[in-house]
């Protein structure tokens, strides 16, 4: 049971484009959605995140949003660049009583920005 | 500069020849987790450590095994990879905190199985 789903497995923008990246999760209990970016060859890198009591979190170029109600959390990618080309997964953490608060990621999505 | 190093990054073996893969880290977290990717799936936790302590996913087949024999190192152990356990293996580390429990990742092993 996939409880973190990203759903279009590839997006293709135009540089200085916007880039909107979706993620839908089904578990009510997860308090932090992180978003990652990954380059071929290395591992995946923490981009931005955003608390379940908040709905938009900015940082620079990268904002993410989120709607509780809809079960739904969006980064969005302004203006995009060749060199945002990763792919990108969305990750949730849960809230329980275990110490490691280990996340939850979705499957990711290919992010393309041609020149 | 403080990081996640992962060895092997690529790891060829035969079916049933046990393999080990290792990872490191200078953060000084003190949780370290290992994920299996498969391609173009999500991520998944086999396990973790809170310092010492072990934390096995309930799904995690009993092939997988994994040591810490201290802060720095981690291990994952297959005893006996099937044609199934070819992978991406993934290790992070992660200093727990109130916030969102931001895991730093190395570069992964790839392992392949013939």
């Amino acid at each position: 049971d996939q409880q973190v789903k990203q759903n279009s497995p590839s997006l293709s923008v135009q540089e200085g484009r916007i880039s909107i990246l979706n993620c839908d999760y089904t578990n009510s209990m997860f308090d932090y959605f992180l978003w990652y970016k990954k380059y071929p060859a290395e591992g995946p890198t923490f981009l931005i995140s955003i608390s379940s009591i908040k709905d938009k979190n900015e940082d620079g170029r990268f904002t993410v949003f989120l709607n509780k109600s809809a079960k739904h959390l969006s980064l969005h990618i302004v203006p995009s660049q060749p060199g945002d080309s990763a792919v990108y997964f969305c990750a949730a953490r849960l809230i329980s009583s275990g110490s490691a608060r280990q996340l939850t990621f979705g499957s990711g999505t290919q992010l393309t920005v041609l020149p | 500069d403080a990081m996640v190093i992962q060895n092997p990054r690529y790891q060829v073996t035969q079916f049933g020849k046990p393999v080990t893969l290792s990872c490191s880290q200078t953060l000084n977290h003190n949780v370290m987790y290992w994920y299996q990717q498969k391609s173009s799936q999500a991520p998944k936790l086999l396990f973790h450590y809170y310092d010492k302590d072990f934390n096995n996913e309930a799904d995690t087949p009993d092939n997988f095994q994994s040591r810490r024999p201290n802060t720095s190192f981690c291990f994952l152990d297959i005893r006996s990879p099937g044609l199934g356990d070819a992978a991406m293996y993934l290790c992070a580390t992660s200093r727990l905190s109130s916030g969102a429990n931001v895991l730093t990742f190395g570069a992964g092993s790839r392992l392949t199985v013939l």
